[in-house]
């Protein structure tokens, strides 16, 4: 069964760095979507990402986040200047139609020393 | 604000036995899903169910929906080890069809 895909599985770095994301959604998707989760608490919704541009994000996701699509496979996630509070888990979902269930990756575990 | 919110935190049972947990929200919903969260893993879809459905199977699970009482309720029979995982259940809002949005979770635990 096809499945999303994240990479690296755990990234470490420091405060102030930038940091990208990766994700390689189901091959015949066309909504894409990243959410967090830190430790302990919900799964919140970043952002989500439809034909090309965002089609809906979150409060948390500011001017210090940013999602492509480079190429036809990837979907990535920038963090421009990390903080230490945005250590958490990261994950990638998509689907083929809005409202559909979502498939998600396993995620990125996201350190910030 | 829109969100499902679980019921109970935590659940500890017996191998073989039923696990029911349950979620309410808030607002008006299309449809509520579930999704199962292994430790360490992403989510996985397990069951949707529509605003206009009051009930639905799949294999061992069991899903309850009431839009009057804005809840719903996962019955997961004859639970085995591998059920253990947290559930969420997860409503995308009215307002939007780019998000869903999970409640706190149950963390099941099977005990052999």
């Amino acid at each position: 069964e096809p499945e999303v895909t994240q990479t690296p599985s755990h990234q470490v770095t420091q405060m102030g760095q930038e940091v990208i994301l990766r994700c390689v959604p189901i091959s015949n998707h066309l909504y894409f979507y990243w959410y967090r989760q830190i430790l302990g608490q919900k799964v919140e919704f970043l952002v989500s990402f439809y034909n090309n541009e965002i089609s809906e994000k979150s409060e948390i996701f500011d001017d210090q986040f940013s999602v492509e699509r480079p190429d036809g496979s990837n979907f990535t996630l920038k963090i421009r200047s990390t903080k230490l509070e945005d250590s958490a888990m990261y994950f990638c979902a998509s689907t083929d139609r809005s409202e559909q269930p979502q498939h998600f990756g396993d995620g990125t575990r996201l350190s910030i020393l | 604000s829109q969100q499902g919110e679980e019921d109970p935190q935590a659940l500890s049972i017996q191998e073989g036995e039923n696990a029911t947990m349950n979620c309410s929200y808030k607002t008006s919903i299309n449809n509520l899903q579930w999704y199962r969260q292994n430790s360490g893993r992403g989510l996985v879809h397990l069951i949707l169910i529509r605003s206009n459905e009051r009930e639905k199977h799949s294999g061992r699970l069991r899903v309850t929906l009431d839009t009057s009482k804005k809840s719903s309720s996962l019955l997961i029979t004859a639970s085995r080890a591998a059920d253990t995982a947290s559930y969420f259940c997860a409503t995308p809002p009215y307002s939007s069809a780019s998000k869903i949005i999970f409640g706190s979770g149950t963390r099941l635990s099977i005990r052999p």
